[in-house]
């Protein structure tokens, strides 16, 4: 299997959107299954920060949403803060038989 | 709620076996339909699927490590194990455990995560 490709870095100001893509084929993102993302900052683990494509756990800000078209899913946050620098990761099983993971490169938010 | 705690050594000398133990607390690793998970995260690289255990004992294991990973439960210490073998310094790594869901046609997803235990392979 492998790793999902997502953009390297993205960067935007405060109280800007952003988007973050994340593609895969049709053996994982493209299938029914729905993505997971994850937020990470430095020496910190992985939050899940989405969950079945564009669910929020509970204590998540609205201000994150995940979306899918095909074989690319998305993450956007809007009304950017500091505290969302940080590395994200999209995360999809692959497979209907085993449910192998995969995870995305992940992509490091830089707010300006 | 559930929390989650890595422990072992933090240095394994090459070809030698790497072990770690997470231990769940706040829930009974057997109550629910959830799985328990290994991944794993090279300085400064993405994060890596290991494998995932159900309580039943049953398992699913990356392709590319599979040869040299065991995952174990027990159920009575509300633990579960991570044992890779012939480890190398590619194996060197932050190894978290988290609690894993799958829902069929919905998608998988991680939470929580414990808060990750660097292992370093060298002699």
């Amino acid at each position: 299997q492998s790793a999902l490709t997502q953009p390297a870095s993205v960067s935007g100001s405060p109280g800007q959107s952003i988007t973050i893509s994340c593609t895969g084929t049709s053996s994982d993102v493209g299938s029914y299954n729905l993505v997971s993302w994850y937020q990470q900052h430095p020496g910190k683990a992985p939050k899940l920060m989405i969950y079945e494509g564009s669910k929020r756990p509970s204590g998540v800000s609205n201000r994150f949403s995940g979306s899918k078209s095909g074989n690319t899913a998305s993450l956007t946050i809007s009304g950017l803060q500091a505290e969302d620098e940080a590395d994200y990761y999209c995360c999809s099983y692959a497979g209907s038989s085993t449910f192998d993971v995969v995870f995305g490169g992940g992509t490091k938010l830089t707010v300006l | 709620q559930v929390q989650l705690q890595e422990s072992g050594p933090g240095l394994v000398k090459p070809s030698q076996t790497l072990s770690l133990t997470c231990t769940v607390s706040g829930g009974s690793i057997s109550s629910g339909s959830y799985y328990w998970s290994w991944i794993r995260q090279p300085a400064g690289k993405g994060l890596e699927w290991i494998g995932r255990i159900y309580t039943s004992g049953s398992t699913n294991y990356n392709p590319s490590l599979k040869s040299r990973v065991t995952i174990s439960v027990d159920t009575s210490k509300n633990q579960f194990s991570l044992k890779l073998s012939s480890v190398t310094a590619a194996d060197t790594a932050v190894y978290y455990c988290a609690r894993m869901f799958i829902v069929v046609g919905r998608g998988n997803w991680f939470d929580p995560w414990g808060q990750g235990t660097l292992v370093t392979v060298s002699s």
